[in-house]
């Protein structure tokens, strides 16, 4: 499969603290991207980072990504309630992206 | 600037119905996409759009889904007839470019939720 697979799949923590996520894939790609998307809407998307970048940064986010590993991270800083979604990688390969499972993000106040 | 349109936002029909979704994608994207999201997993592409051509379509079920993007601006997805495992929420995406080595992401719109009984 193309798809990334996003670990943990769930995650549960308190307002205040930071909030990581995981995302695998298994073929080479030209850059990935992290979405969010909250109950019942349209997913937003947050950052993108190209294959030759190893760190990017987006106000309290954070993304990581390691090439030879096929791997990538998010880290969501100081975390808040609104933080509260499901958070998606997708991996850009040829003319596509696609898109993992997901994390389940819960921010208790 | 607007976002992307979809329209209904919610729909239920009996199994071996027919059912039309449409997206009015940000202007001026040259890539619009319709997937399907069926609860608890990510989103799966059923067709890509590059302006009015059809890119890929490998993963629409062709016996009972169909799409169109007349005039390479608006687009509507057809389930006929429809099956229960054909509930999901159904996504519209647009993008400026085509491809994916360029550093811009898609613009979802809101979604259809789509019951079928």
């Amino acid at each position: 499969s193309q798809q990334g697979e996003e670990d943990p799949q769930a995650l549960s923590i308190q307002e205040g603290e930071n909030a990581t996520m995981n995302c695998s894939y298994k073929t080479s790609i030209n850059n990935l991207q992290w979405y969010r998307q909250n109950s019942g809407r349209g997913l937003v998307h947050l950052i993108l980072i190209r294959s030759n970048e190893r760190e990017k940064h987006s106000g309290r986010l954070r993304v990581t990504l390691d090439t030879s590993k096929k791997s990538s991270s998010l880290l969501i800083t100081a975390s808040r309630a609104a933080d509260t979604a499901s958070y998606f990688c997708a991996t850009g390969s040829g003319n596509q992206f696609y898109f993992g499972t997901g994390t389940s993000l819960t921010v208790i106040p | 600037e607007a976002g992307v349109a979809q329209s209904p936002r919610y729909k239920i029909i009996e199994k071996r119905q027919s059912v039309a979704f449409w997206c009015n994608p940000i202007s001026g994207h040259a890539t619009l996409y319709w997937y399907q999201q069926i609860l608890g997993q990510g989103p799966k592409l059923l067709i890509q759009f590059q302006n009015n051509g059809v890119v890929d379509d490998s993963q629409l079920p062709k016996d009972r889904f169909s799409a169109e993007r007349l005039k390479g601006v608006d687009s509507t997805l057809k389930i006929q007839p429809a099956k229960l495992e054909d509930s999901a929420v159904y996504l519209c995406a647009s993008r400026i470019t085509f491809g994916t080595n360029a550093n811009y992401g898609y613009t979802f719109g809101s979604g259809t939720r789509l019951t079928v009984v």
